[in-house]
């Protein structure tokens, strides 16, 4: 099945921005969706349809798709981002496909 | 509001079948666009889609495991239940389910707390 990469780990200070990559074969030509979960939590949908935000969810966190990558961005980054992130496709072999998920720190 | 609620088995042993149920409210599998996903996250792991089961009953397995998966609804009571056999220590997981979107993709925009299943004998 189709395979996305994800980094393990991205570092940010406060207030700066934060870039979380999904790689995958032609990605851009296809839909990916993003999911925030905090330590003992379930996943929240962050972004879907590449970049729209479900209510709730600030307009610092934004998506984008392209080519071989499709991009998560976390502007003005505060302690309460910190969390781990999963991209996320529905395959053309009928079947959802998670990104290796990547931990965000803030510093 | 729409919430979901996982029960079942905390600990199956090696080989036995696993039951869950997803109890939820604040929408309709009846209604079209809705469905309900399984996905499961080993301790420390990253997330792994298992199953969906959309409004008209189609039913989609992950290739790796469909050979022991069933998912199933009951529209009357609001529930779905995925069975999953002959569970190995491998499988020990949080399960979540989710109301699924489809709006031309699938995503999974209401999660349940997760239920955490541990295979030991």
């Amino acid at each position: 099945s189709y395979v996305m990469t994800q980094p393990p780990s991205v570092s940010v200070a406060p207030g700066k921005t934060a870039r979380i990559t999904c790689g995958g074969n032609n990605i851009g030509s296809k839909t990916v969706h993003w999911y925030q979960q905090k330590p003992g939590q379930a996943p929240v949908l962050v972004i879907y349809y590449d970049s729209d935000r479900p209510s709730g969810i600030p307009e610092r966190i934004s998506g984008s798709n392209s080519g071989n990558t499709a991009t998560l961005t976390i502007s003005r980054v505060e302690a309460g981002d910190e969390a781990d992130y999963y991209c996320q496709v529905w395959d053309s072999s009928s079947e959802g496909v998670f990104g290796g998920g990547t931990k965000l720190t803030v510093l | 509001q729409v919430t979901l609620r996982e029960s079942g088995p905390a600990l199956v042993k090696p080989t036995q079948t696993l039951t869950l149920t997803c109890t939820f409210s604040g929408f309709s599998l009846s209604t079209t666009g809705m469905c309900v996903s399984w996905i499961r996250q080993p301790p420390g792991k990253a997330l792994e889609w298992l199953a969906l089961i959309d409004w008209d009953d189609d039913k989609y397995y992950s290739t790796s495991l469909k050979t022991r998966l069933t998912i199933s609804k009951d529209t009357s009571k609001n529930q779905v239940v995925l069975t999953m056999t002959n569970m190995d220590p491998v499988d020990t997981a949080t399960y979540y389910c989710t109301r699924t979107d489809y709006g031309g993709q699938y995503y999974f925009d209401f999660w349940g707390q997760g239920t955490l299943v541990t295979v030991s004998s």
